[in-house]
């Protein structure tokens, strides 16, 4: 079964600074990774789908990268701005039986706060 | 586009009592998902539907029941609801293997 961690939970940063979030994996058989934001009290929204034949991937601010072997995916943020706090959270994929679907398991998440 | 649309946004329940939470999507996706969200748990997977017609449970099944009513609208069922089932329930939809979209969610007491 796949397991997700996320560390830190938490992290306060003053505005401008850049900053990494970490997830890590356990099955390292997985053919994606995504990352999400949630704003308090709303839904997720996908910032970043990383591929399984890609090291990285980039949004904007946001640069993500994915290492199969040592399971770990980093999510990037360049010059954080307060707009930025949020909750970020990566999500894994689970293969199932059916083969149809795929199961994502989400990391508890890392609640990020830029300070202005 | 309105994406993943889900009622109600807010409901009180009864211990009982029964409800169901509905979801659609209008991006012509295969694939929907029931998922809860609870502190210190995460989000977790109830129910998921690969495609119309087909339902398959999930990490966290007990106590819900689905229903697939056609491509866009999948339904989520509690038929006696327990303290236990207080949550945030977030529907999603994607295709296979691409990135899902999360509705707003719904926020539910059972008292």
């Amino acid at each position: 079964k796949q397991e997700v961690t996320q560390i830190p939970a938490a992290l306060s940063v003053p505005e401008g600074e850049n900053l990494v979030l970490n997830c890590s994996f356990t099955d390292s058989a997985i053919y994606n990774l995504q990352w999400f934001r949630q704003d308090p009290g709303k839904g997720l929204t996908s910032l970043l789908l990383i591929q399984s034949s890609q090291r990285e991937q980039t949004s904007g601010r946001l640069n993500a990268s994915l290492d199969k072997s040592s399971g770990r995916s980093t999510l990037y943020i360049a010059a954080s701005q307060p707009g930025d706090s949020a909750t970020y959270l990566c999500a894994a994929p689970n293969l199932i039986s059916s083969g149809s679907a795929r199961q994502l398991t989400f990391g508890s998440g890392t609640q990020l706060t830029v300070l202005p | 586009n309105a994406g993943v649309t889900q009622t109600p946004k807010f409901q009180v329940l009864k211990t009982g009592q029964s409800m169901t939470l509905q979801c659609a999507q209008d991006m012509n996706h295969n694939s929907m998902y029931w998922y809860r969200q609870d502190p210190g748990m995460g989000l977790r997977l109830i129910y998921y539907s690969a495609s119309e017609g087909t339902t398959d449970k999930g990490e966290v099944p007990n106590g819900y029941n689905v229903s697939r009513l056609n491509k866009r609208e999948f339904s989520l069922r509690l038929e006696s609801a327990a303290p236990s089932q207080t949550s945030v329930y977030f529907c999603a939809s994607s295709e296979l293997n691409r990135v899902q979209y999360f509705g707003p969610g719904t926020r539910l007491t059972v008292l």
